[in-house]
Parts: structure tokens; C-alpha cells; sequence
């Protein structure tokens, strides 16, 4: 069974653009979320979608959105690019993301340069 | 506060050795999980071993096994017979939020572990 896939890999932009991410969660998962994880920190929680909608975000700005789709698969949107927003963007998948026992399967993630 | 602290930026070992990497966390949470990954240098986050905070017995998965303490708040990884292919970074993560509603990984800042032929 093929695992959490993400696109594109790399991306190189410049300050001020926007980007979208996207992301496949594992088969039979409705639960997706995002990570963004600075270079030798690790990641930090952005969104958690379930059956379309968000159910949980982190402390980042308003220039951060997602949404999920009726597959479940996912696309993070950012705007207004900031060199600070380099980083890997990870996403995971999981059953429901609800119940204890829950474990969140990642992506091999998308790297994001901000020039 | 630092929830999941890690305080091995990096650890070496020699293959076939075992190695411990260290990992304490804070709540309040009667009801919690404690997560491994691993990180190679490829950047996809692997998933190691779970425990929870309700389970009496410590998670071993293969080579993996997580040394949980719950009085001490620690749950260490132990990696036995290391391979070179178990140089990467690890993660511990602390799952947050009530079961029913949404839930998200803390993680620590990771210990990079190098092993040696």
C-alpha cells in the first residue's frame, strides 16, 4: 500500500509569492495534518483537518490556510511568502485523528526555500 | 515550558552495540501517548514505537523498545544491535488534546545518532 505522499518535493520561491502543498494521505486515513519543521528543530503542528474540516490549528498567522477534499487529500496554502516560512512542510495522515490509540504516518515532506 | 525535552543533541554508538536515547515530557494529562520517530537524512518522519501513558508494559517493536517511567515522566528509546542504517535523527513526540476531539504531536528538538562500523 502506497504510504503519504506529498508535491512537489523542492520548491524555490521569493518573498511575497504564494505556494500550495499538497498532500495524499494513506488509503482508508480522513485525518490530515501539517507540520513545519525549521532546519535542527522539530516540527511544529500548523493544521489538522478530518472529513473536510479543520478541526485544530497551531500558532501560526492567517497568511496559513488548508482545506481537505472530498478524497482527503489536502493542500496548505501560504501567502505572502516570508524568508522565515523556509523550511520542510510535513504532512501526516492518520485513521481519525481522534482516538488515543491514533498514529500519524508522515510524508517524506516538501522543502520550501523563500529567497 | 518545554514539553518534551531531549537533552542529546547527539549520541554515537558502534554497530551491534545498544544505544538509550533520552526523552522526558510534562502534562498534566492523565490520558497521553508517547511517540518515536526517526528522521534520515531524506526528511520523511518514520514511525518507531508508541507507548500509552495506560499501558503497563513497555513498547518493543523489533529492535526497538521504549523504556517508560512514568513516576520519572521519561520514555527512552532503546535501539539494540544498532545497524548503520539506524544513523538519523530521532524525535520523541508527546500526543496533546482529549480523546474525541482533534489531537496533534509536540515534539522535541531530537537527538542525532551516529553508529559506527
Amino acid at each position: 500500500d502506497a504510504g503519504v505522499t506529498q508535491s512537489p518535493t523542492h520548491l524555490i520561491k521569493t518573498r511575497g509569492q504564494q505556494v500550495t502543498l499538497r498532500c495524499s494521505p494513506i488509503s482508508g486515513h480522513k485525518s490530515v495534518s501539517w507540520y513545519q519543521q525549521v532546519l535542527g528543530q522539530g516540527p511544529q503542528f500548523i493544521f489538522q483537518y478530518y472529513e473536510k474540516e479543520e478541526r485544530g490549528r497551531g500558532n501560526f498567522p492567517d497568511r496559513f490556510s488548508a482545506r481537505q477534499f472530498p478524497n482527503y487529500s489536502s493542500e496548505l496554502n501560504v501567502n505572502a511568502l516570508l524568508l522565515g516560512d523556509s523550511a520542510l512542510y510535513l504532512c501526516a495522515s492518520s485513521p481519525a485523528g481522534v482516538l488515543s490509540t491514533d498514529t500519524q504516518y508522515f510524508g517524506p515532506g516538501t522543502r520550501l526555500t523563500v529567497l | 515550558a518545554q514539553k518534551i525535552t531531549q537533552t542529546q543533541p547527539g549520541m554515537f554508538v558502534q554497530e551491534k552495540e545498544a544505544v538509550t536515547l533520552d526523552c522526558t515530557y510534562d502534562t498534566s494529562d492523565q490520558s497521553y501517548g508517547l511517540f518515536w520517530y526517526k528522521q534520515p537524512s531524506s526528511g520523511e518522519m518514520i514511525f518507531l514505537i508508541y507507548q500509552g501513558s495506560y499501558d503497563e508494559q513497555n513498547a518493543t517493536e523489533g529492535r526497538y523498545s521504549l523504556n517508560f517511567q512514568k513516576a520519572r515522566k521519561s520514555a527512552n528509546l532503546v535501539i539494540s544491535a544498532s545497524q548503520l542504517g539506524d544513523s538519523a535523527m530521532y524525535f520523541c513526540a508527546m500526543r496533546e488534546g482529549s480523546p474525541g476531539s482533534f489531537q496533534k504531536l509536540v515534539f522535541g528538538t531530537g537527538t542525532r545518532l551516529l553508529v559506527s562500523p
